[in-house]
């Protein structure tokens, strides 16, 4: 089976401050891992996946295969990164799985 | 953003009636998927389509019919309504060989809003 845990479902953050969006998964084989980003009533947007390794707005994430992690991270944090933020792992049938969620707020 | 349009954006109903939210995609794309989005269990997988008229169930898929009659259009239908599917639903799309090189993706339409009294 596979499961995508987000264990935080709040996370509160001063501006400038580092953040960090942990993602754990179980997975038994080669996943693709995937971070999402929702801001207020909109529509999810792909924020990152591990496959193309790309810093986007300023977030990272590093894929751990052996903590089966792949935690989001970003040095300083801006008030407009407040959102939810989802992971998520495609597997070879092309399905996509989800975390519950981080919703994130920056505190001015 | 990718082509996804999702209708209606917003509607209420009672319970007991059918409703039917329609996706439509504009990007060619084999897989489309209708997710409902609830406080603390995030995305929920319904049901999806690999194809045209080929469709499977998702985890949720109680209540719920999809159909797919052309690659463009994919139907979920809330056969007699109930409180408890009150939700947001949000259509997707994929491709795995779209993007071969950089790897499979999904995309999100604007999501409906559905409310059951």
């Amino acid at each position: 089976a596979q499961r995508v845990t987000q264990p935080e479902k709040l996370l509160s953050v001063f501006k400038g401050a580092p953040v960090e969006l942990k993602c754990n998964y179980s997975y038994s084989g080669s996943p693709e891992l995937f971070w999402y980003v929702q801001y207020s009533r909109q529509r999810l947007q792909l924020l990152l996946r591990h496959i193309s390794r790309e810093s986007i707005k300023g977030f990272t994430a590093d894929l751990n295969k052996g903590e089966t992690s792949f935690h989001l991270k970003k040095p300083f944090a801006q008030e407009e990164d407040s959102a939810m933020y989802y992971c998520a792992l495609s597997d070879a049938g092309n399905q996509f799985y989800f975390g519950t969620g981080t919703s994130l707020t920056v505190i001015p | 953003d990718a082509g996804i349009t999702q209708s209606p954006r917003h509607k209420v109903t009672e319970t007991g009636t059918p409703v039917t939210l329609r996706c439509h995609q504009t990007e060619n794309h084999r897989y489309m998927y209708w997710y409902r989005q609830d406080p603390g269990h995030g995305l929920r997988l319904i049901h999806y389509s690999y194809g045209v008229k080929d469709t499977d169930k998702g985890e949720v898929s109680d209540g719920y019919s999809v159909s797919r009659s052309k690659t463009e259009d994919f139907l979920l239908t809330l056969e007699s309504a109930t409180s408890s599917q009150t939700s947001v639903y949000f259509c997707a799309i994929s491709d795995p060989g779209f993007m071969l090189s950089t790897g499979n993706t999904i995309y999100f339409g604007e999501g409906s809003w559905l409310t059951v009294v």
